[in-house]
């Protein structure tokens, strides 16, 4: 099915150990963004990409890198993971970015002890 | 600063009620959503709003540009309605500092409807 697929579902990592969090499209779409979600801070934007090869920071992109080299894939790096980056992750695309909905991955839900 | 703001934080109706959520923001955007989130699931896209009002199936969606307000109704409410329902924002340029084409959302309203 058409969509975005984000894995993985569940993650546990050790503080100071680093990941990657993967995020596909299949819809062409050329925008994609990386949000997290915290009980009571609602979601915020950490990266964001207009289109391959082009990336920029969004609310949050503190201890976060990303890199767009296809259209199709925006992975997300945790490089030394901090117990303050436990949240749920979740990726989105939209093929225009304002002028339509958006589309959302099913979420990676990370711990970091 | 909260720059969108939605009410009621928390509600809960018998089923077959008329449901109200607002949401109201305090800058120049592009476009409002209103995402749907069940518990412990994904997000979805229910409207994307740019001016006057969008309806699918039970669901309606209004906004009122120059009052910066919007509400989502539900009509006939049902127990699958139950879920998180979020308005989001695409901020115009002058207002998001660089953020331009990503969401600004407000914190959500737990929906809860009782058979």
């Amino acid at each position: 099915n058409a969509g975005v697929t984000q894995t993985p579902k569940f993650q546990v990592l050790k503080t100071g150990q680093s990941m990657t969090l993967q995020c596909a499209q299949d819809m062409n779409h050329e925008y994609m963004s990386w949000y997290r979600q915290d009980p009571g801070m609602g979601l915020r934007l950490i990266h964001y990409s207009v289109g391959a090869g082009i990336t920029d920071q969004g609310e949050v992109p503190n201890g976060y890198n990303v890199s767009r080299s296809t259209t199709e894939d925006f992975p997300l790096r945790l490089l030394s993971a901090a117990p303050s980056q436990t949240s749920v992750y979740f990726c989105a695309s939209s093929s225009t970015g304002t002028r339509n909905g958006y589309t959302f991955g099913s979420g990676t839900r990370l711990t970091v002890v | 600063k909260n720059e969108v703001e939605q009410s009621p934080q928390n509600l809960t109706a018998q089923e077959g009620e008329f449901i109200t959520i607002n949401c109201s923001y305090s800058v120049g955007i592009s476009a409002l959503h209103w995402l749907q989130q069940h518990p412990g699931g994904g997000i979805v896209s229910l409207f994307m709003l740019s001016s006057g009002k969008k309806k699918h199936g039970r669901l309606i969606a209004t906004i009122n540009i120059q009052e910066k307000h919007s509400s989502l109704h539900i009509t006939a409410s049902h127990p699958r309605d139950s879920a998180v329902y979020i308005c989001a924002v695409t901020l115009l340029p002058s207002y998001s500092g660089g953020g331009a084409d990503g969401l600004t959302f407000g914190k959500g309203t737990h929906l809860i409807i009782q058979p």
